[in-house]
């Protein structure tokens, strides 16, 4: 099984600040990771797919990098929408694992 | 509308079954594969069961193996979880979702979750 982790787990932010969230698998997911935001009560929502492909609908200010074994997610500017856990998920190998998350909260 | 319905969830001693459904709606449903996604109460997401869109192949997690059976009815749109002997750990927010491939790739659309405690 692949592992993934995440850090921080914990990362306060003031609005309009950029926020970088990180993301590593225990082998190499080659392209094959996502991005996901969820907040209190919510179903999870795609971010990012491909590594650095935004899905439908997502803002400009969400970006994505890495391949093999090191991902990040960017947030340029953080609106008060943006606070929530975010979830890095790799679906190269089965079982497809999620990483821990990070909580974005306010500063 | 593209969206998903999860019901069936509730409340089932250890040992009992419950039968999960989840109707898809706004999408070409037999082309894509489906997975159940659960959530423990205040923990992260784990990725239990995946159909195929093709050949209906499947797949299932160490901890559901044997007492999971994941099946979808393509002329109903619906997906459906089968869980059996269930144990306290299998208690759980379970979301189905849809991939963007038919064999595999990331979750696009998400349902709202189904509630399943395992509790005496």
């Amino acid at each position: 099984e692949i592992v993934m982790t995440q850090s921080p787990a914990t990362l306060s932010v003031s609005p309009g600040e950029r926020a970088t969230l990180s993301c590593r698998a225990s082998q190499s997911v080659s392209s094959n990771l996502a991005w996901y935001q969820q907040k209190p009560g919510q179903a999870p929502r795609l971010l990012m797919y491909g590594a650095s492909t935004r899905a439908t609908g997502i803002p400009a200010r969400f970006s994505g990098s890495g391949s093999g074994t090191e991902f990040t997610l960017t947030i340029s500017s953080l609106q008060s929408e943006d606070f929530a856990v975010y979830y890095c998920q790799q679906y190269n190998n089965w079982p497809f694992t999620f990483g821990p998350g990070t909580k974005v909260d306010i500063k | 509308e593209v969206q998903l319905v999860e019901s069936g969830g509730g409340l089932v001693q250890p040992g009992g079954s419950l039968r999960l459904s989840c109707a898809a709606s706004g999408f070409t449903f037999s082309t894509y594969a489906m997975s159940w996604v659960r959530q423990a109460p205040g923990k992260g997401l784990e990725c239990v069961s995946t159909i195929s869109g093709g050949n209906s192949g499947t797949n299932y997690a160490d901890p559901v193996k044997g007492r999971f059976t994941i099946s979808r009815d393509n002329s109903k749109n619906t997906l459906y979880l089968q869980m059996n002997s269930l144990r306290a750990e299998d208690t759980a927010i379970y979301y189905c979702a849809k991939s963007r491939g038919s064999y595999g790739g990331a979750f696009d659309i998400w349902g709202q979750g189904t509630m399943v405690t395992v509790s005496s």
